[in-house]
């Protein structure tokens, strides 16, 4: 079964500072998925950055980018340019590539973000 | 576009009591749905997911179950609640024939069981 594992339970960060949030996952299939989403204090799951194991490039979204290394299974967040905004709860997860069925996904513990003025 | 609800949003119910909580998803059809679990400072666990109407799968073995009885209608529920069901569920869709698509989550529901 694949695993998602976040190590940082929280961090903290300057306003306009970088931070980089860590994510490791196992798993012994070679096409999937991996993503980011941001969980704030409304509890609304909001996707932040999704990535394709095929896809060498690493996925960009504005200030948000991911190193991904697929022979670590690494997949970490870099936030540049950090805003007030940006306080949340950060969870890496895992999707298999499939066709038929449900697509699933592994969450990681999470990581919580403060960003501090 | 497409919208998910999800209600209600907070719950306060005494142990032994029954639960119904509901989810619904607008503007898409034969969607596959999703009810995950959050618990308290950790991540989400996916309960049960549905490729359509009546067709269950659970992942964890619980005191909870789910149904399908629509196309867009997804239920959680238990007989019996137990301390150990406190937490933050939250429904999800994803469309199928799309590899690249996100799920797409509700508000999620706070249940307390006291």
């Amino acid at each position: 079964a694949q695993t998602v594992t976040q190590s940082q339970p929280e961090m903290s960060v300057q306003e306009a500072e970088t931070v980089t949030l860590s994510c490791t996952y196992d798993t012994s299939e070679s096409d999937y998925y991996l993503f980011w989403y941001k969980q704030p204090p409304s509890r609304q799951m909001i996707l932040v950055i999704r990535q394709e194991a095929y896809k060498q490039q690493n996925a960009t979204e504005n200030r948000f980018s991911v190193n991904f290394q697929k022979a670590a299974k690494s997949f970490s967040l870099k936030i540049s340019d950090s805003q007030l905004g940006d306080a949340a709860m950060y969870f890496c997860a895992y999707r298999s590539d499939i066709i038929q069925g449900a697509q699933k996904l592994v969450f990681g513990q999470g990581t919580r973000l403060t960003i501090n003025p | 576009s497409q919208t998910i609800h999800q209600w209600p949003a907070t719950l306060v119910q005494p142990v032994g009591s029954p639960l119904s909580l509901e989810c619904t998803v607008e503007g898409t059809s034969n969607p596959n749905l999703y009810w995950y679990r959050q618990a308290a400072g950790r991540g989400l666990q996916l309960l049960f997911y549905s490729v359509g109407i009546g067709q269950i799968s659970s992942e964890v073995p619980q005191n909870l179950s789910a149904s399908r009885p629509q196309d867009r209608q997804f239920i959680l529920s238990s007989k019996k609640l137990l301390l150990s069901d406190s937490g933050f569920y939250l429904c999800a869709w994803t469309p199928k024939g799309s590899l690249r698509a996100e799920a797409f989550f509700g508000q999620g529901t706070r249940l307390t069981v006291v």
